[in-house]
């Protein structure tokens, strides 16, 4: 069946950069889309990107241009997320999801989620 | 990118129907037919329970059903149950390769 398991918590400082991993299996990885969706504390979720594993197409929301990257190790078949230059209001839980087949429909299939705290 | 414009919260009997929606723009909910909602229990990641606009994954029960017409997309839930008190999002193709949701839907059941 489908598996995506993240990474675990992670506590960071302002400034700093966090690396979120989602290793997939049940699946053949490089066909299927992945999107990082987060929530943050009580707050609805937020979409912050889509890339294929292949490593051939990304596409990021405006809002985290320049400070996020998705990259794939397929060899590994995990998919990261990285987001630089950490503030306290990127304290969220960061999930990844699959794409159901094509990569313009929903997110059938979800990580159990990464708490990224962000303090001083 | 602005988020999808949803009710903050709605409510329903047991048994009755409710339908919650999900207003955007012609950029996103109305320029694509890849309207996707997700429900959401408290501590849970998100479910996908209806994708390009009318499809059910399997396993989803017919209770739940999308619709749109114009920059506006509409979830019903039919036969409402206990269960269904949760949180519930849409979602939409922005073009790009760029995708939005909504702020959410807290649905009760009185």
């Amino acid at each position: 069946q489908v598996q995506l398991v993240q990474s675990g918590a992670e506590v960071k400082e302002p400034g700093a950069s966090v690396k979120v991993s989602c290793k997939a299996s049940g699946y053949t990885f490089t066909n299927y889309y992945i999107h990082w969706v987060r929530q943050a504390p009580g707050q609805g979720l937020e979409w912050m990107g889509i890339m294929n594993p292949s490593g051939s197409t990304t596409g990021y929301a405006q809002k985290f241009q320049g400070r996020v990257t998705m990259t794939s190790d397929t060899s590994a078949s995990t998919v990261y997320m990285e987001l630089s230059n950490l503030r306290p209001e990127d304290t969220a839980v960061y999930y990844c999801a699959r794409a159901v087949e094509m990569a313009t429909q929903g997110a059938g299939y979800w990580g159990q989620g990464a708490l990224v705290a962000v303090s001083s | 990118q602005s988020a999808l414009t949803q009710p903050r919260s709605v409510s329903g009997s047991p048994g009755q129907s409710v339908t919650i929606s999900c207003t955007g723009t012609s950029s996103d909910v109305g320029g694509y037919d890849y309207v996707s909602w997700y429900q959401q229990h408290p501590g849970k990641a998100p479910k996908l329970i209806i994708y390009d606009v009318t499809k059910r994954p399997s396993g989803v029960p017919d209770r739940f059903s999308g619709s749109k017409s114009g920059s506006t997309a509409s979830l019903t839930i039919s036969g409402l149950q206990a269960e269904d008190e949760t949180d519930y999002y849409c979602s939409s193709f922005a073009g790009g390769y760029t995708w939005v949701f909504g702020g959410g839907t807290k649905l009760t059941v009185l």
